[in-house]
């Protein structure tokens, strides 16, 4: 059974400063890992969809990496801002099975 | 872009109670999902479906059910509430057409029940 570990599962910088989030999973067999933003009592926005043929994505300031045989995924995000401040979670997906979610890291970034 | 509107942001029901909680999704996707969230344990998959009048059943399914009438609409029913059931309710949807390993799940804002 697949599962999802992200550590750490809490996070304080301050601002300006580059981070990195973890990801790993167990079944390297998988088709996609998608990379989540999750604000205090709302819903989850996808950030990065990286399918398993790539190695990363980048959408401004951020930038996710997928090593699909070492089974591990890393969010990189640059400047850090307090607008950061947030719950990421990483899944992963194979076919059309519903995603298996880590449990998340939170992130505070200190003006 | 896509949209899924969860019915209510905040519950509160009694214990024993039928409790409905309807998700409704605008972009014609075929998978619609239930999930709780709780301090901890994070994302737990409750029901699942792939298309109208299916349902497959997720991590934790006892004490839920679910109805899918019409593609866009997917609804949890908690047949007799329970304090354990107080929780964070997340809906999601999405598509695999076009390419299969595109399949991005679309979040609603929510629905945070509490049962007294």
């Amino acid at each position: 059974k697949q599962e999802v570990t992200q550590i750490p599962a809490a996070l304080s910088v301050p601002e300006g400063e580059n981070l990195v989030l973890n990801c790993s999973f167990t079944d390297s067999a998988i088709y996609n890992l998608q990379w989540f933003r999750q604000d205090p009592g709302k819903g989850l926005t996808s950030l990065l969809l990286i399918q398993s043929s790539q190695r990363e994505q980048t959408s401004g300031r951020l930038n996710a990496s997928l090593d699909k045989s070492s089974g591990r995924s890393t969010l990189y995000i640059a400047a850090s801002q307090p607008g950061d401040s947030a719950t990421y979670l990483c899944a992963v997906g194979k076919g059309n099975t519903p995603l298996v979610f880590g449990k998340g890291t939170r992130l505070s970034v200190i003006a | 872009d896509v949209k899924v509107t969860q019915s209510s942001r905040y519950l509160v029901k009694r214990t024993g109670e039928k409790v409905f909680l309807e998700c409704v999704q605008d972009m014609d996707h075929e998978n619609m999902f239930w999930y709780r969230q709780d301090p901890g344990l994070g994302l737990r998959l409750i029901y699942f479906s792939y298309d109208v009048k299916m349902k497959e059943k997720g991590d934790i399914p006892e004490g839920y059910s679910v109805s899918r009438e019409k593609k866009e609409r997917f609804s949890l029913i908690l047949e007799s509430a329970s304090t354990n059931q107080t929780s964070m309710y997340l809906c999601a949807s999405s598509t695999i057409r076009g390419h299969l390993a595109k399949n991005i799940q679309y979040f609603g804002a929510g629905t945070r029940l509490s049962v007294l």
